[in-house]
């Protein structure tokens, strides 16, 4: 079983900041990472799938990276309509989801 | 356009079983995945489990083995989901994601059903 921990847990952050999100997996999964954006009382919405390809209708401020163990969510220049929690999920074998990380605009 | 669209809120009582539908739209059915999400209150999201329609194969998280049932009926396009043995811990809501291909990322998702379990 693959277990996912991100990082941090909570981020406040002002508009136009540029946030980074970790993930690492327990061990090598390639780049079987996929990325969620999930608002108050929505599902989620893929953001980014196999750590860094696109996903369409998502803005370009969103970019994945990352291989192996470790993975980054970037969100460059941080709009009001970002705030939510994101998480991220592995595929490499049974799926998991990590713990999830929740980006508040000040 | 592709929808999943799942069954109504529940209302259960401990030791019950409760069975959410997943109905899709907008595509081949059986072409994907269906898996099973649950978010607890203010909790991460956690995989339950998922089958491959066409093929019957499903497989359970560890977690819910022997409480999970996940079956489809490829006639109606729809996924069920049944949980038996119900505790307050299983309040949650319940998420159907279609799987783009089988082992990979969950592309579009359901609305959601809340299973609320109390005495």
């Amino acid at each position: 079983e693959t277990v996912l921990t991100q990082s941090p847990d909570f981020q406040s952050v002002t508009p136009k900041e540029t946030v980074t999100i970790t993930c690492r997996a327990s061990q090598n999964i390639g780049t079987s990472l996929h990325w969620y954006q999930q608002k108050p009382d929505q599902s989620p919405k893929l953001l980014i799938k196999y750590a860094s390809q696109s996903i369409s209708g998502v803005p370009s401020r969103f970019s994945g990276s990352g291989s192996g163990t470790d993975f980054t969510l970037t969100i460059k220049s941080l709009e009001a309509e970002d705030a939510a929690t994101y998480y991220c999920h592995q595929s490499s074998d049974l799926p998991s989801f990590g713990g999830g990380t929740k980006v508040e605009i000040q | 356009q592709v929808q999943l669209v799942q069954s109504g809120a529940e209302v259960k009582r401990p030791g019950s079983s409760v069975k959410v539908s997943c109905t899709a739209s907008g595509d081949t059915f059986s072409n994907y995945a269906i898996a099973w999400v649950r978010q607890a209150p203010g909790q991460a999201l956690e995989w339950m489990g998922g089958i491959v329609p066409i093929f019957g194969t499903v497989n359970y998280a560890q977690k819910f083995q022997g409480r999970v049932i996940i079956t489809a009926d490829e006639s109606t396009s729809t996924a069920y989901m049944e949980l038996s043995s119900l505790t307050p811990e299983d309040a949650a809501v319940y998420y159907c994601a279609r799987e783009n291909t089988y082992g990979s990322d969950f592309d579009y998702w359901g609305q959601g059903t809340l299973v609320t379990v109390s005495s």
